[in-house]
């Protein structure tokens, strides 16, 4: 069956960086499009970035345009999220998405 | 920036049809989904395509599009049908989640 586990979370301060990682199986990782979408505490679902299945066309939200990076080896059927100049507002649980499956997220806190 | 409005909260009796809508300037047919979440679990896609359902999606859920508003039914609402619900709306570059409507089912 397919499963989607992320990693990398933790707690960073604001400013810094954090990688990230989203391991799948179950399925041809290479000939499916993947999204990270992220929910803050409390708060509704955000998507937040989005990469085809080769990896030529990929797309941010607003919010973290800039400062956020996608990217995909689809030798090792994993997906990645480079974040950069994490603010408060970032603090939310991410999610590895191949609709219609989701990895159970990992939670990302930023914070003095 | 593209936003997509949703009630914030619907309330029923079970047996009862549960209605959320979901309104946008523009919804693409056959580009919108609905997604369910209950309470420390990872949302579950309920409707895909405006109107299809995942396989072991009860036939109770049902979706319709009428090019600014799509609804999401609930036709018989369970107990277990009690969650947060987010519609999400994907063209070529823009991707966007609806604020979530919370469903009571009471």
């Amino acid at each position: 069956q397919v499963q989607l586990v992320e990693s990398g979370g933790g707690l960073v301060k604001p400013g810094g960086s954090l990688r990230l990682s989203c391991a799948a199986s179950g399925f041809i990782f290479s000939d499916y499009y993947l999204t990270w979408i992220r929910q803050a505490p409390g708060k509704g679902l955000e998507w937040i970035s989005y990469i085809s299945s080769s990896g030529g066309a990929i797309y941010y939200a607003d919010s973290v345009k800039g400062r956020f990076t996608i990217s995909r080896d689809n030798a090792k059927n994993s997906l990645y999220l480079q974040m950069n100049s994490l603010r408060a507002d970032d603090t939310a649980v991410y999610y590895c998405v191949r609709d219609p499956d989701w990895g159970q997220g990992t939670l990302v806190t930023v914070s003095s | 920036s593209y936003e997509l409005t949703q009630p914030s909260s619907v309330s029923v009796s079970p047996g009862q049809t549960a209605r959320i809508t979901c309104s946008g300037d523009v919804l693409t047919k056959k580009n919108v989904r609905w997604y369910q979440q209950k309470p420390g679990q990872a949302p579950v896609l309920v409707i895909y395509k405006d109107s299809e359902r995942p396989s072991g999606i009860p036939e109770r859920f049902s979706g319709s599009n009428s090019g600014t508003t799509v609804t999401l039914t609930i036709s018989g609402a369970q107990v277990e049908d009690e969650a947060d619900y987010y519609c999400y709306s994907a063209t070529d570059n823009n991707r966007v989640f609806g604020g979530g409507t919370k469903l009571t089912v009471l």
